[in-house]
């Protein structure tokens, strides 16, 4: 499903520092969404939009921002960068909510 | 309570065995509910949506269960490659969030 794609892949950065991971889908897909991964904590929503320029947050929003100007790009902000905020990060996007979602490869990021 | 609850695990399973995982879920107006596969961290597959009548797809089983506000997944004669993260998933919060368990790891043992 090459049709979601996520950047980068692995990033690095230091405490305080403002990171945007970049997210684009091109199905034109209504739906998309961010979660992260962390050990013991499943996947856990951060930010969701259910269309361009509707976005909503989710479970754990602080310290994030998203805009979603266009229908396909969904990019993620971490103002300021804090350890707590190292993880994995899953973008997906879906056309309808009783349907797949699909996700992009994940970036991984580490704050030190 | 958290939205949607999955017992962590580990389930350690011999091959052949028949295990089933039971996900809780907290908002009786959910319409929508997915069980999902991942390994190793990567992204999540989906295994197989779960319809209100219940639904088979091979040695899968997934139910629905509106009264109780649970969903299951049952695996029959589990293989080696069956051994994996399973999250189920629920739309919550109005209908247009997709929520995720924690995720239930499945180990299958010779």
């Amino acid at each position: 499903d090459a049709g979601i794609t996520q950047s980068p892949r692995y990033k690095i950065t230091e405490t305080g520092r403002q990171v945007t991971l970049m997210c684009h889908q091109t199905w034109s897909h209504s739906y998309m969404f961010w979660y992260r991964q962390d050990l013991g904590h499943g996947l856990r929503l951060i930010y969701y939009s259910a269309a361009a320029d509707i976005t909503d947050k989710g479970e754990v929003p602080d310290g994030y921002v998203v805009s979603r100007s266009k229908t396909e790009n969904f990019p993620l902000t971490l103002e300021s960068a804090t350890r707590s905020q190292t993880s994995v990060y899953f973008c997906a996007s879906t056309a309808h909510l009783n349907e797949k979602l699909f996700f992009g490869s994940g970036t991984q990021l580490s704050v030190l | 309570r958290k939205e949607v609850e999955q017992d962590p695990g580990p389930f350690n399973v011999p091959e052949g065995a028949t295990v089933a995982f039971n996900c809780t879920y907290s908002n009786s107006a959910s319409q929508s509910f997915f069980w999902y596969r991942q390994d190793c961290r990567k992204e999540p597959k989906l295994l197989m949506s779960v319809y209100s009548s219940g639904n088979e797809d091979g040695r899968f089983t997934a139910q629905l269960n509106r009264a109780s506000q649970y969903i299951s997944l049952l695996i029959r004669d589990s293989k080696l490659s069956d051994s994996a993260t399973y999250l189920c998933v629920v739309n919550t919060g109005g209908g247009n969030k997709l929520t995720f368990g924690t995720g239930t790891q499945l180990k299958v043992e010779l």
